[in-house]
């Protein structure tokens, strides 16, 4: 059984403060980590898509880190604003086969 | 401009009584994917077409039915509803099946079951 786990479950900041969290997923068969970030009543919508070992990718304030030797990645978002409120989900490729395996989730409440 | 829809966004059902969820997408992907989500747990596939290829999940109950009449919709079928379907239903799309292949998701149609 493959598991993916996200901690914290769920975050509340203040504005402006920065903050991580992280998602562990198999080291073994490797092929690619996705995180999402899906707001209330929208679509999840993808952030980034990571293969590589060492990865590190930046969207705006949004950054993200993969180690896959220890299978872990790590979601950084500086300076925390209200929009970001939302959930944050990873997901792990099963294969290359188009499966997603995907966490429970990361809920970041941002309050001004 | 809505690239992957779902109709109904709420639908209510009633024990034991079939229910139809919709998909549509605008992006002329080849793969439609259908995942559930029961309160705060992780989405869960049951089941995706590559094209007109059917791929059910291995712990997909037999309750949950698939159908793909076109590229642009998909459809999922619960045929008898219990109060456990219960969830969000998701659909997504991706070009292909590569892991950089990103999937674009609906916002998802919350079932309730009375």
């Amino acid at each position: 059984i493959l598991n993916v786990e996200q901690s914290p479950q769920s975050l509340h900041v203040q504005e402006g403060d920065s903050t991580n969290f992280t998602c562990s997923f198999p080291s073994s068969n490797f092929y690619a980590l996705h995180w999402y970030r899906w707001e209330t009543a929208k679509s999840p919508e993808a952030l980034f898509v990571m293969t590589l070992n060492g990865d590190e990718k930046k969207k705006g304030r949004i950054s993200a880190t993969l180690n896959t030797k220890e299978g872990y990645s790590y979601l950084y978002i500086k300076g925390s604003q209200p929009e970001d409120s939302a959930t944050y989900l990873c997901a792990f490729m099963k294969g290359n086969t188009g499966k997603l395996i995907f966490g429970q989730g990361t809920t970041l409440q941002v309050k001004p | 401009d809505a690239m992957v829809i779902q109709n109904p966004r709420y639908q209510v059902t009633q024990f034991g009584k079939p229910v139809t969820l919709s998909c549509s997408q605008t992006l002329n992907h080849n793969v439609m994917y259908w995942y559930q989500q029961k309160s705060s747990q992780a989405p869960k596939l049951l089941f995706h077409y590559y094209d007109k290829d059917f791929n059910n999940e291995a712990d997909t109950p037999d309750n949950f039915q698939s159908r793909r009449p076109n590229t642009s919709f998909c459809f999922l079928d619960i045929r008898s509803p219990g109060l456990g379907d219960a969830a969000m239903y998701l659909c997504a799309t991706s070009r292909t099946r590569t892991n950089t292949d990103t999937q674009y998701f609906g916002p998802g149609t919350r079932l309730t079951v009375l």
